[in-house]
């Protein structure tokens, strides 16, 4: 089974801490995912990378970076975490050519 | 650009109702389509999907059939149980090669009473 580990459940920081969200997948997943998650909005695309030191900006970049330095790990980088970041925050890994994604269970994020 | 349009809830149904969720998309070309179901306190999963007009996922007794005459892609099941209570969402992922998010609906809670 593939499995994505994210490393927290839940995070709780304070307004202009620098936060570090990670994601492990261990199924050598060429593409990964950020994904931010809020009642009444559905998920939205925050980042992507389809390879090691590749990234894409998704929907809504702004106020995030990500690093991927080894294939199986994603970060996501708040430089200044503000309150409406708050958020769900789930990552995904997929590999082609079904591109399926799967999902980790999420960090449930409050900045305060 | 991409859209995902599904009814949002709670979507409230005593066990063993027919169910119906729609969806209907917005995209360019011949997206993929995809219904994943997110329970309580965890990820999501994926439930079924469908790659090209008149396809038809179907897992765990929900099926829904691409339809590319009305964009749409609604899920069904014809018996729920109590166990099926859980957000579910409507996704697409944009035609071609290469490494693409899914674009999502806002998802749809679904409660099943016993």
């Amino acid at each position: 089974d593939v499995k994505v580990t994210q490393s927290s459940r839940y995070l709780v920081k304070r307004t202009g801490e620098k936060v570090f969200l990670e994601c492990v997948q261990d199924m050598d997943h060429e593409n990964m995912f950020w994904y931010r998650q809020d009642p009444g909005l559905g998920l939205r695309l925050i980042y992507f990378s389809y390879d090691v030191k590749m990234k894409e900006k998704g929907d809504i970049p702004e106020g995030y970076s990500v690093s991927r330095e080894k294939k199986e790990r994603f970060s996501l980088i708040l430089e200044s975490a503000s309150t409406n970041q708050t958020s769900m925050y789930l990552c995904a890994s997929s590999f082609p050519p079904s591109n399926e994604q799967y999902f980790g269970p999420g960090t449930r994020l409050t900045v305060t | 650009g991409d859209s995902v349009t599904q009814m949002e809830g709670p979507v409230t149904l005593s066990e063993e109702a027919f169910l119906t969720i729609n969806c209907t998309y917005t995209a360019t070309g011949y997206p993929s389509l995809f219904w994943y179901v997110q329970y309580p306190g965890e990820g999501l999963q994926l439930l079924l999907k469908a790659t090209k007009a008149d396809d038809k996922g179907s897992n765990k007794g929900f099926e829904a059939t691409y339809r590319k005459e009305t964009t749409s892609f609604h899920l069904e099941k014809g018996s729920v149980q109590v166990s099926d209570s859980a957000v579910y969402f409507c996704a697409l992922r944009r035609s071609g090669g290469g490494a693409d998010g899914l674009t999502f609906g806002k998802g749809t809670h679904l409660i099943i009473q016993p």
